[in-house]
């Protein structure tokens, strides 16, 4: 394991209030991701931190936002949450951008 | 982004060799291909990787046809275990970002 957690692991909100995920990693590793998954999509990529401070977007990255002030937290944060950001959404930590990615447990959302 | 192309499903039977195809005929000379797998209920993880030569680690082979424009990941003996959607990437050498796809489902029966 890479030590990898996120919080919270499960939330159900309503629609229009703000959300913030956190991913905490242990591994001092320079790349962070956070990815959404949806049945019939597979993951795909939200926003992306390549370090602190240094961020970047990715597919499906409209009403979200990132930082990362740490290099062991990447917030994403829906400033509005909407039906359609009901999700299952994944952070992953590389060391390199050219190595594996280390994935962490999962958020599931429910947006109400 | 090169694509890749994945059968939805498979099936296996427990102990049986598994032979998981990918598609990547716009493959371009450096794009890596990467295979991940994700566990029901799981974040998915790292199965193995290569550029142009076959590859082996503990948890799988990767055959990589001459050409480049397909590529197989071999499970040796399927385990219950390996029930798993497995995911077929190509990173560009230069990349910072993985582009996952559907996958393909994997069954293995008793």
């Amino acid at each position: 394991d890479a030590g990898i957690t996120q919080s919270p692991r499960h939330k159900v909100t309503e629609t229009g209030t703000p959300v913030t995920l956190r991913c905490h990693q242990t591994e001092n590793h320079r790349y962070m991701y956070w990815y959404r998954q949806d049945p019939g999509h597979g993951l795909r990529l939200i926003h992306y931190s390549y370090g602190v401070k240094d961020t970047d977007k990715g597919e499906v990255s409209d009403g979200y936002s990132v930082s990362r002030s740490k290099t062991e937290d990447f917030l994403l944060t829906l400033e509005s949450a909407t039906s359609s950001q009901t999700s299952v959404y994944f952070c992953a930590t590389t060391p390199t951008s050219t190595y594996e990615q280390y994935f962490g447990p999962g958020t599931r959302l429910t947006v109400t | 982004d090169a694509k890749t192309t994945q059968p939805n499903s498979m099936e296996s039977n427990e102990e049986e060799p598994v032979h998981l195809p990918c598609n990547h005929s716009t493959i371009s000379g450096t794009d890596y291909i990467h295979w991940y797998r994700q566990l029901p209920s799981q974040g998915p993880e790292y199965v193995i990787h290569g550029l142009t030569s076959n590859v082996n680690n503990r948890m799988a082979s990767l055959a990589i046809a001459e050409d480049r424009k397909s590529s197989t990941l071999i499970l040796h003996r399927a385990t219950l275990r390996d029930a798993a959607v497995y995911y077929c990437i190509l990173r560009p050498v230069l990349a910072d970002k993985l582009i996952f796809g559907t996958g393909t489902r994997l069954q293995v029966f008793p």
